[in-house]
């Protein structure tokens, strides 16, 4: 059974200084893995994904993320944060296609991550 | 182009009724999804379809909850004499092949309140 561990509630950085969203996951397969952004009242909408290829992910708005399967981790990071990038992020798991697991993706509980002025 | 609508937008209803949340995928998509976000939470599976062929039910979480894709396209998610327990988010989502690597779009979602 897979399943995601987001390691932080909430994270608080001032406006341009890194952002940095934990995520570790369980799966026992080769797994697919997802950021998704929700702004508030705002449907899911993708940051990245990685998929067994280029470990290093880049998405939208500056973010990127690392696979790192020794550590089973898949972290969020982006240099220089924005007003606009205050929004609850849910860091997701997909075995499906690999040989077993649900149809369906695993999220994690979410970081709601704030940005100070 | 068009993506995943879903209706109504919000939906309030007393305990015991009945409810019908739609979802109208993007245009061509082979899978649908079916979610539920309570408050505070990460979405959870609900139901997946690939076509009109309901492949995957097990995270229904009761015999009140059944999903609907009858001609491969529109999928209506029904609950029966729902309870205080069922208010959440209902979010559709639908990815364009069956692939679990395919990026699953979602919709705005269906803010049930059962009083």
């Amino acid at each position: 059974a897979q399943s995601v561990t987001q390691l932080d509630s909430h994270v608080s950085v001032s406006e341009g200084t890194p952002v940095l969203l934990r995520c570790n996951y369980s799966s026992s397969y080769s797994p697919s893995l997802f950021w998704y952004v929700q702004h508030p009242n705002k449907g899911l909408q993708l940051l990245l994904k990685y998929t067994s290829a280029a470990t290093l992910v880049k998405g939208i708005n500056g973010f990127e993320a690392e696979f790192k399967k020794s550590e089973t981790s898949f972290h969020l990071t982006k240099p220089s944060a924005h007003m606009s990038d205050a929004a609850e992020y849910f860091c997701v798991v997909s075995d499906w296609g690999s040989g077993g697991g649900a149809d369906g993706l695993t999220f994690g509980k979410g970081t709601h991550l704030i940005i100070q002025p | 182009g068009a993506g995943v609508s879903q209706s109504p937008r919000y939906k309030v209803a007393k305990r015991g009724q009945d409810v019908a949340l739609r979802c109208d995928p993007i245009s061509g998509h082979v899978s649908l999804f079916w979610y539920q976000q309570a408050l505070g939470q990460g979405p959870e599976f609900l139901t997946y379809f690939q076509n009109e062929a309901q492949l995957d039910k097990s995270g229904l979480p009761s015999d009140r909850f059944f999903a609907e894709r009858p001609e491969g396209s529109v999928s209506t998610l029904k609950i029966q004499r729902t309870q205080q327990e069922d208010s959440a988010v209902y979010l559709c989502a639908s990815s364009p092949l069956g692939r679990g690597s395919d990026t699953q779009y979602f919709g705005p979602g269906t803010r049930l309140t059962v009083l």
